[in-house]
């Protein structure tokens, strides 16, 4: 079984401030993390992605998050905010054995502010 | 070239109806998915289909059918309709159907159902 908890469904940060998202993930084996953007009225896309190698993964955008295996946490973070930054999160899960689909958190909106 | 197409886009319907919504994909992946999103952005798993065999299916009701008729297009077809199904679904691909594979989401398929 595998899950993933996003703690604060709103986001609120000023422009050049730093972003912070958490994520909290639930899985029986080795995980593997994703964060993904979604913007308005489109699809998701991968920001970036955990899948056993470095610990610290950089993503698009100046994005970066950090699988932490002792607290079970990936959260996101990109040191200055940009009003273009503005969309819904989602932290997902996948599991290193077998089919495996991606179960994904509840979302975190990003609001940015002048 | 879009890389996953879903049609339509929009789909406004009556209760008791039958739509169908369409999906293809010219990335050459093995797997395609269907998801839903609620009206609180919640993602859930549908279905999931690896060379055209059904490989996964998250307790959906019967009159939600898919179809693969190839491995580039997965179809939903959606029989008598309630209005507990208007959501945004979103089909997606990925290279296989494997723990770490990034999907690739289509821009959705919002069905309002009144």
């Amino acid at each position: 079984a595998q899950s993933v908890t996003q703690l604060g469904s709103h986001v609120s940060v000023s422009e050049g401030a730093l972003v912070l998202l958490r994520c909290n993930y639930s899985s029986s084996v080795p995980p593997y993390l994703f964060w993904y953007v979604q913007y308005p009225n489109q699809g998701l896309q991968l920001l970036l992605k955990y899948t056993s190698a470095a610990t610290l993964v950089k993503g698009i955008n100046g994005f970066e998050a950090e699988f932490k295996k002792s607290e079970t946490s990936f959260h996101l973070t990109k040191p200055s905010a940009h009003m273009s930054d503005a969309a819904e999160y989602f932290c997902a899960v996948s599991q290193n054995s077998g089919y495996s689909t991606l179960t994904f958190g509840k979302g975190t909106m990003l609001l940015v502010s002048p | 070239d879009t890389a996953v197409s879903q049609t339509p886009k929009y789909l406004v319907t009556q209760m008791g109806n039958d739509k169908s919504i369409k999906c293809e994909q010219n990335l050459g992946h093995d797997t395609m998915y269907w998801y839903k999103q609620d009206s609180k952005k919640f993602l859930k798993i549908m279905f999931s289909y690896n060379n055209k065999e059904l490989i996964i299916n998250e307790t959906v009701p019967n009159r939600f059918s898919p179809k693969s008729p190839d491995k580039a297009h997965l179809n939903l077809h959606i029989n008598s309709l309630e209005l507990g199904d208007s959501a945004v679904y979103f089909c997606a691909s990925s290279q296989e159907l494997a723990g770490g594979r990034e999907l690739f989401f289509g821009e959705g398929s919002r069905l309002t159902v009144l």
